[in-house]
C-alpha cells in the first residue's frame, strides 16, 4: 500500500479568532517570499508576497511578517472562517533566479 | 481565461511501467515548474523550464525521470520504470518570466504506482 509520509503541523482554531502562521525559511540570500493556500485536492494557490526590503505586507484579512534577522516569516489571518482551513505553505525565491523553495507546510484547521 | 491543466487527473500503473504525465501551462507564460507532493509533505521542486529550455534540472530524483517542453507550452513529465516510491501527486505551475512572478498551479495528476 502507499507509504504514510510525515504528518503535517496541524494548527486549529477557532471561528472568528485569529491565525498565525509560522515559517523558517532556509536562505540567508532569498529576497522575495510568498505564501500559498492549498485546499484538499487542488493545487496551491497564490495569496501574499514580500520582498525582502519590507518587513510588513497587508492583503484582504491577510498579513505577512518578515523578519530577516532570523529567517522567519508568518501569515497573520484574521477572523479565520471555515474557507481557510487548509494547508498553507511559505515559499522562498531569490529575485532573479527561477527556482522556489517551498516550505513543508502547515495545515490549519477551523473549528466551527 | 483557462488555467494551468494536467492530465491525466489521476493514473494507476504497475510497478516497472513507464508513464507520461502532461501540463498545459496558461498561454503566453513562458516559465513552467514541475513539483511533486507525497502524502502529507510538502512541494518538491523536480524542474522548470524557461522557454524550452530546462536550466535547472536538479530536482528530478533520479536518471528515470525526464521532462521536455515544446513550443514553449505544453509540458511532459516521463517516469520510466516505476517504482512505489514514486507514488506522490505531480503538480505543475507556470508563470509569465521569472520565479519572482505568481506561480499558477494546476489540479495535479495523483499517481499510483502497485
Amino acid at each position: 500500500g502507499e507509504s504514510v509520509g510525515l504528518h503535517l503541523p496541524t494548527l486549529s482554531v477557532q471561528e472568528g479568532d485569529n491565525s498565525i502562521i509560522n515559517c523558517a525559511y532556509s536562505n540567508s540570500a532569498s529576497d522575495y517570499f510568498i505564501w500559498y493556500k492549498q485546499e484538499s485536492g487542488k493545487g496551491p494557490q497564490f495569496i501574499i508576497d514580500i520582498r525582502s526590503n519590507m518587513d510588513k505586507r497587508q492583503g484582504q484579512r491577510v498579513t505577512v511578517l518578515l523578519n530577516k534577522t532570523v529567517k522567519h516569516l508568518s501569515l497573520q489571518i484574521a477572523a479565520t472562517q471555515p474557507g481557510d482551513s487548509a494547508v498553507y505553505f511559505c515559499a522562498e525565491n531569490i529575485m532573479g533566479y527561477q527556482k522556489v523553495t517551498f516550505g513543508t507546510g502547515t495545515k490549519l484547521q477551523v473549528i466551527p | 481565461g483557462a488555467g494551468v491543466s494536467q492530465s491525466p487527473s489521476n493514473k494507476v500503473t504497475e510497478k516497472g511501467k513507464d508513464v507520461e504525465l502532461r501540463c498545459d501551462p496558461i498561454s503566453g507564460h513562458t516559465a513552467l515548474y514541475w513539483y511533486r507532493q507525497s502524502l502529507g509533505q510538502g512541494l518538491e521542486f523536480l524542474i522548470y523550464f524557461q522557454g524550452n529550455s530546462a536550466p535547472d534540472k536538479s530536482g528530478l530524483p533520479s536518471d528515470r525521470f525526464s521532462a521536455e517542453r515544446t513550443g514553449g507550452s505544453v509540458s511532459t513529465l516521463t517516469i520510466q520504470r516505476t517504482q512505489q516510491e514514486d507514488s506522490a501527486v505531480y503538480l505543475c505551475a507556470s508563470s509569465p518570466r521569472s520565479g519572482t512572478d505568481t506561480q499558477y498551479f494546476g489540479p495535479g495528476t495523483r499517481l499510483t504506482v502497485l
